[in-house]
């Protein structure tokens, strides 16, 4: 089983569609979450990132860290062609005693996203 | 983002042969990554370095060995390039926990 599952789609919307990409993940000890977003040709950019549980909105875009369930989702409001890209969720886990995470993320397989006029 | 450089942009060789992608930054960082990438399987770590006299296995070392020749390169090398080996290769650069990726290096084995 892999420690990070996000589902690949590919996923196709209307513009001004609300998006709704999640992740579920196995390990306890991831404590950062994140996602990022891959134009076709590009290399990922970081998108949203989220300490711990909760919630926290960026403009049209709105992360959200379940950990009691190991589920985390990014929402898109208001979803633009331009949204269009490889949506990828990315975690990291404190790997000493010390809390140091070296930097070691896990990513899920990324979903396709398509915002069509 | 022209902060992290990756050389060549595209690769074609063939079974057997060994191969160098190289990656530079100007960002500063004292870490870098390799990943790569294939359809499905979202990326996946290769090696990694906190600075230039510390380098780490990732989660699929075998086949490939690394070189950091200064705290602003970071090269990857094939020893002995096989199919299997074909996907997109980035670099990473981090600062906290973000990481700035280049723009990727395709490379088909034949």
């Amino acid at each position: 089983q892999k420690e990070v599952e996000q589902d690949p789609g590919p996923l196709s919307v209307p513009e001004g569609a609300i998006v709704s990409l999640n992740c579920t993940y196995s390990n306890s000890a991831f404590q950062y979450f994140m996602w990022y977003r891959q134009y076709s040709r590009k290399g990922p950019e970081l998108l949203m990132y989220t300490y711990s549980s909760g919630n926290k909105e960026d403009g049209r875009f709105t992360a959200q860290v379940d950990k009691s369930s190991k589920y985390i989702s990014l929402f898109i409001r208001d979803s633009q062609p331009s949204d269009s890209a490889t949506y990828l969720c990315a975690m990291i886990g404190f790997t000493d005693a010390g809390g140091t995470s070296y930097g070691k993320l896990t990513f899920g397989q990324g979903t396709i996203l398509t915002v069509h006029p | 983002d022209a902060d992290v450089t990756q050389t060549p942009r595209n690769r074609i060789t063939k079974t057997g042969k060994r191969i160098m992608l190289e990656c530079s930054q100007t960002k500063g960082h004292d870490r870098m990554y390799w990943y790569r990438q294939d359809p499905g399987l979202g990326l996946r770590l290769i090696y990694y370095s906190f600075d230039v006299k510390d380098i780490n296995k990732g989660e699929i070392s075998d086949g490939y060995s690394v070189s950091r020749q200064a705290q602003a390169k970071f090269s990857l090398s094939l020893e002995s390039a096989i199919p299997n080996q074909t996907a997109l290769y980035f670099c990473a650069t981090a600062r906290g926990e973000t990481q700035y990726f280049g723009p990727g290096t395709r490379l088909l084995v034949l």
